[in-house]
Formats: structure tokens, C-alpha cells, sequence
């Protein structure tokens, strides 16, 4: 049974702080990495895609992969109350192009 | 404005009594899929579909179908919902087939008494 797994949290962060968003995967052959965001009530939101080992920035994300460890993160830099939300880990199968494994989602919120 | 539509967004029926959640597309996307979302349990893929005519099961598909008959509809079908189908279901859909970013529609709340 291939999986995604998260910490269903909720990791509460102090405003300004840096977010850890944490996710392991056990399918070897997975080539697609995937962080969407999804707010309370409403439809997730692709914000980082990662398809090769270490470190990719955009804004206030970065996403980190490690094919060895089977790990995938996200860092949320200066983190602001708008940030609170679930965060979902979804990662491609290994012998698919179409079918994403997802992981059940990290609650965070952000403390003013 | 590039979209998926869902509707509707919350609805309640009762044991038994066929329904059909509609969902379009107007990105011209090949690939579509139905998602349920419960507590603790993410988003589990009901069925998919990477062409007009061409769907397959993904994880749950128990108790539900579906037709795509056109490229940019793809309706989610129950025939004789049960009280374990309450749940959020979103429609998604990507470009040629690509998983890469999928749009969501805004999700409709089904609840079966």
C-alpha cells in the first residue's frame, strides 16, 4: 500500500516564525512532489511543486526533497496569520503520470 | 476566467434516492477526477478520466459512476447513496493527463440521511 503521511498537527507557529511542514512517501519510484494549501471550507490550492532533490524557493516557500529519506518538507519564512490553513502533501505514483497519493494534511496556524 | 464548476456546493438526500453531482471545466483539460475528503482520512480518488470515453476507478469507487461524454463535463453519479458517502467531494481536473496542478472546483458537501 503505497502512502503519504503527515502529522495531522495542528503545529501552531508564532507570527514572523518559521513554519515546518513535515511529509514522508513510500513509493521509491515517485517523481512528482506536490504542497497545496487548503483553507477551511474551501478547494485545495497547488503553492510548490519539487521534482529533484534539495531546495526550491518561491517567495516566503521553500520546499525540500530528499529522494534517499523519502522526505519532503515545506518552509513558510515569516510566517503571517493568512498562512493558518491545511497543508496537503500529494506525491505522484511511481508507475503513473495521472495518479497523485495524498497525504491527510498538517493543520497550521499561525498566533498573532 | 479558467474555472471548474461544481454544483451543487452542499446538498442533502436521503438513503436511496439517486443523485448527480455535475462538474465542467472550461480549460479545455484533458485529465478529470473525483475526490471524496473525510477527517483524518485526506483526499481518496473515486474515479478518474484522461479523455472523452476513457475513465477508470481510483481508490473508493464503490457506489458511484461516471460518464464523460464530453471534454469538459464530467458528472459524478450516485445511484443509491448510502449515509457512508456523507462527505466533501471535490472535482479536479489538469492539463494532458499531467497531474502537475490540479484546479479544483469548490467542492460540494453531501450528506445522506
Amino acid at each position: 500500500q503505497k502512502e503519504v503521511e503527515q502529522n495531522s498537527g495542528p503545529l501552531s507557529v508564532p507570527e514572523g516564525a518559521i513554519a515546518s511542514l513535515n511529509c514522508t512517501y513510500s513509493d521509491r519510484g515517485s517523481q512528482s512532489f506536490f504542497w497545496y494549501r487548503q483553507y477551511s471550507g474551501k478547494s485545495p490550492e497547488l503553492i510548490m511543486s519539487i521534482y529533484s532533490n534539495g531546495d526550491k524557493e518561491d517567495g516566503r516557500f521553500t520546499a525540500q526533497l530528499n529522494k534517499a529519506s523519502q522526505y519532503v518538507s515545506l518552509l513558510i519564512r515569516d510566517s503571517q496569520p493568512s498562512d493558518s490553513a491545511t497543508y496537503l502533501c500529494a506525491v505522484n505514483e511511481g508507475d503513473s503520470n495521472y495518479q497523485l497519493i495524498w497525504g491527510a494534511g498538517t493543520k497550521l496556524i499561525i498566533k498573532p | 476566467e479558467a474555472q471548474v464548476t461544481q454544483n451543487p456546493r452542499y446538498l442533502i438526500t436521503v438513503t436511496g434516492k439517486k443523485l448527480t453531482v455535475t462538474c465542467s471545466q472550461n480549460m479545455n483539460h484533458e485529465y478529470m477526477s473525483w475526490y471524496r475528503q473525510d477527517p483524518g482520512l485526506g483526499l481518496r480518488q473515486i474515479y478518474y478520466s484522461m479523455n472523452v470515453e476513457v475513465t477508470d476507478k481510483g481508490d473508493v469507487p464503490e457506489g458511484y459512476k461516471v460518464s464523460r461524454k464530453e471534454k469538459r463535463n464530467f458528472p459524478l453519479i450516485l445511484e443509491s447513496p448510502s449515509p457512508n458517502q456523507t462527505s466533501l467531494y471535490f472535482c479536479a481536473s489538469s492539463l494532458a493527463g499531467r497531474s502537475e496542478k490540479l484546479f479544483f472546483g469548490s467542492g460540494t458537501q453531501l450528506s445522506v440521511l
